[in-house]
Order: C-alpha cells, then structure tokens, then sequence
C-alpha cells in the first residue's frame, strides 16, 4: 500500500553516464514534483507536473528530463552525470495541500 | 521573494523540554505553510500545517504560531521526546503552481 515509491532507492554511477530514476504514486493526485536534497539537507524543487503536463522547471540544467508517460508516473533522466549530481532525489505528489514524498533516490557520482 | 528562512541549525533539547523552531518567509503570496519531520533515510513527512487566517495550530504535542504582520512561523513541541529526534523543515507554497519553498531545515536531537 505504498503511496509514493521510487525506484531505485541507491544509484552509483561514474561521471558521464545517463541514468534513470523511476516515481509511481497509487494515490490518484493530478500532481507530482521532483526535488532535490543536497549534502546540506537543503530541498530544492526540480519540476512539477500535473496531469502529464510540465507546470514547473525551475532553473535545472538541460541535463535533467523528466518525463511523466500518465499521470500516476513521473520519471527523472540524467545525462552525462557530473560530481555535483550527487544528492538524495525525492519525488512527491499532491491533492489540494499536502505533499507526500517518497523514500528517495541517493545518486552518488563518483 | 521567494525565500523561507529557518533557525536555529541544529538543536539539543532534554527529554520532557520544549524544542521551538522559528522560520520567516517573505513572499506574501504564500497561503499555505507546513512543517515537515524527516528521519534519516526517508523522505520528508508532513507534520502539521496552518493557513495564515489562523494564529495558531495545534495537534498533540505540536503546535504552530504564525504572526501574519511579522511573516513569521514557529513550531513548539512539547514534552519533546527521543523519538523526535530528526530533521525538521518549515515550508510556505501558495500561487499557481503550489511549489513549496522549504526551509533550510532544524536538526532536532532530543537527549533521554
């Protein structure tokens, strides 16, 4: 009865290569973000969807593409990881208030 | 505009005390303002949240006060117990979109 997963829950890479990061929610929210949470715990919102629809891109390099294929779905793809990429990546859903988060990714770029 | 700014950093509070976090946000748009817990190795979970028509929440042993003309929020837990050891995150959202603007986040350690 997970409500927010996120697969995978650790990602170790080398610098250059392109990964995946894979959110479902079984909540039924026209809404989800990814966010990102740096060595400091600072948490930055990355992107927003609603209903498949981009609705928010904040300042995130080109590198970064989401991709939301329905609405219970948004995935994250990364090109040619760099040192700075590394940080925990959360996804979240919303209703009309509350964001659930789920467990996290932890991207490390070696 | 857009930033919520939170303090203290970190925070040691004796079991039994009152650990209070205090957050200032600047963007008057925002209507909406959570509070979030994060334990090591999970992701943020909200914790109590309140509206800027109210000046104060509370559910069990936490409790917002928000002062609308000073923009500023705080949380108080009371009888603060080890258990609410963990990483805390003040947040405003509110427009359009809804994004939450965190905090920089209070890391909280309650001693028995």
């Amino acid at each position: 009865d997970t409500a927010v997963s996120q697969t995978p829950k650790y990602l170790v890479t080398q610098m250059g290569n392109d990964k995946s990061i894979k959110c479902e929610q079984n909540l039924g929210h026209d809404t989800m973000y990814w966010y990102k949470q740096d060595s400091k715990k600072f948490l930055k919102i990355m992107f927003s969807y609603n209903n498949k629809e981009l609705i928010i891109n904040e300042t995130v390099p080109n590198r970064f593409s989401p991709k939301s294929p329905d609405k219970a779905h948004l995935n994250l793809h990364i090109n040619s990881l760099e040192l700075g990429d590394s940080a925990v990546y959360f996804c979240a859903s919303r209703d009309t208030g509350e964001q659930y988060f789920g467990p996290g990714t932890r991207l490390t770029v070696t | 505009q857009q930033q919520v700014k939170q303090s203290p950093q970190s925070l040691i509070v004796q079991k039994g005390g009152i650990s209070i976090i205090n957050c200032a946000y600047e963007n008057t748009a925002f209507d909406y303002f959570p509070w979030y817990q994060q334990f090591p190795g999970k992701g943020p979970a909200l914790l109590i949240a309140i509206r800027p028509d109210v000046s104060e929440k509370k559910e069990g042993r936490f409790t917002i006060s928000f002062n609308k003309s000073a923009k500023q929020f705080s949380l108080h837990i009371m009888d603060s117990q080890p258990g609410d050891s963990a990483t805390y995150f003040c947040a405003g959202t509110g427009g359009a979109t809804n994004k939450l603007i965190f905090g920089t986040g209070t890391l909280l350690a309650v001693q028995p």
